[in-house]
């Protein structure tokens, strides 16, 4: 069984298109992350919810939403795609909160042409 | 809030011992230390977490220094297939803010 699954694991669009990204978490953890990973390897976190609850927001623009319809799920929306949004989205999890172990899916590499 | 610095790269070779160092001058109290490791085209992986002093695990030890300004990731007796992208993560655990640093890209060779 997978421990934190991601959908799709490629996803090629055009500019200006509104995408979604799913991820699952079958571990039963309370926290869930995004992260960004860009072609210079720099992983930078995007949001954190903990049992539903926004926790961590750092500073993306608002074309990304994040919606976590139970603690098991947490999905990225983003609007109007734009070139610089290529990168590889990471969804993670821990049990608690942010300093416990996190276990990361398998990425999602979003190419915008 | 705790940026971390770390080598950009390192080269080694099989049965050696690796030690990757990581600074995190503004560490917090609540501050604990993770490094993470990452393979091409997968999820980073937890490898060993810490908050003070010596902890090791079956893959690897992680040392921090009393004032805990830094901390060395030591790899014992590395294989090929430790060939890899080390982070270091210092996390808030009231969780407000998480910082990973730029990675430490490992390569060892035969």
């Amino acid at each position: 069984d997978t421990a934190v699954s991601q959908t799709p694991k490629y996803l090629v669009t055009q500019m200006g298109n509104d995408k979604s990204i799913k991820c699952e978490q079958n571990l039963g953890h309370d926290t869930m992350y995004w992260y960004k990973q860009d072609s210079k390897k720099f992983l930078k976190i995007m949001f954190s919810y903990n049992n539903k609850e926004l926790i961590i927001n750092e500073t993306v623009p608002n074309r990304f939403s994040p919606k976590s319809p139970d603690k098991a799920h947490l999905n990225l929306h983003i609007n109007s795609l734009e070139l610089g949004d290529s990168a590889v989205y990471f969804c993670a999890s821990s049990q608690y909160r942010a300093g416990d172990t996190q276990y990361f899916g398998p990425g999602t590499r979003l190419t915008v042409l | 809030l705790a940026k971390t610095t770390q080598p950009i790269s390192m080269d080694s070779y099989e049965g050696q011992e690796v030690n990757i160092t990581c600074s995190h001058n503004n560490i917090a109290t609540n501050d604990y230390i993770t490094w993470y490791q990452q393979f091409p085209s997968q999820g980073p992986r937890f490898i060993i977490q810490g908050y003070k002093t010596k902890v090791t695990n079956e893959v690897a030890s992680l040392f921090i220094p009393a004032d805990r300004k830094s901390s060395t990731l030591s790899l014992p007796r590395v294989s090929l297939s430790d060939t890899a992208v080390y982070y270091c993560l210092v996390g808030d655990v009231r969780a407000s803010k998480i910082i990973f640093g730029s990675g430490t890209r490992l390569s060892i060779r035969p």
